[in-house]
């Protein structure tokens, strides 16, 4: 069946802009969640939706970082005003259910943001 | 502090070697699930394998397996007669099951098989 999907692959926006990343999950997993990876790094959690509402928002950065999910299954992560540091690869996973991590994640391809 | 501390940042081994990544993890939580990802390098991270802390028996899946030791709070990973295919960089991660869904991801170990 069709994998976790993200879109666009790659963004590049310009300082102070503000940008919409999307992320499609598979189909029949209520959890949904959000990862930021910088280069060389590990993956680092932002946010965890369990169906429409976002059960743990404690990875986001600050207040420029927002998040939805209003169907309960396509999602977008918006960031207002970017900064150069808001470059990295924005990941999105999703799985069965949220259940503390018995269920694995599975990933998506990734958006590349680069913030010029 | 770091939950998951992988050590090894960079292995290179020659094919059909077997090699070992490390992974060893920081907890007080009594119930928790130990994954291992590998990131290759089109990007995606695959799942590759998911422990939970009541099960401490080694898997075996193929050329993989892993060790599980809760007194060394370690899960390795061991590739046998490695291939130029495992070539990737390798995650461990961690769950708390008190805690909520996160998951804590190492910094990663970046394996090369040379030929």
């Amino acid at each position: 069946g069709a994998g976790v999907s993200q879109t666009p692959s790659n963004k590049v926006t310009e300082k102070g802009k503000y940008v919409e990343l999307r992320c499609d999950p598979i189909s029949g997993h209520t959890a949904l969640y959000w990862y930021r990876q910088s280069l060389g790094q590990g993956p680092e959690f932002l946010i965890y939706f369990q169906g429409t509402g976002a059960a743990d928002d404690s990875g986001l950065p600050n207040d420029r970082f927002f998040a939805v999910r209003p169907e309960g299954s396509v999602s977008t992560l918006k960031i207002q005003r970017t900064e150069r540091g808001d470059s990295a690869v924005y990941l999105c996973a999703s799985s069965l259910g949220g259940a503390g991590g018995y269920y694995e994640q599975y990933f998506g391809p990734g958006t590349r943001l680069t913030v010029t | 502090a770091q939950k998951v501390t992988q050590a090894q940042t960079e292995i290179s081994v020659v094919e059909k070697e077997d090699v070992t990544l490390d992974c060893v993890y920081e907890t007080r939580d009594t119930t928790y699930y130990l994954f291992w990802y590998k990131q290759p390098p089109s990007g995606e991270l695959v799942f590759l394998i998911r422990r939970n802390s009541f099960d401490e028996q080694n898997e075996i899946s193929g050329r993989y397996s892993w060790n599980f030791q809760k007194s060394t709070s370690s899960f390795n990973f061991t590739i046998t007669a490695s291939q130029v295919v495992d070539s990737a960089v390798y995650f461990c991660a961690l769950s708390e099951g008190r805690a909520g869904n996160q998951f804590y991801f190492g910094t990663g170990t970046s394996l090369t098989v040379i030929p």
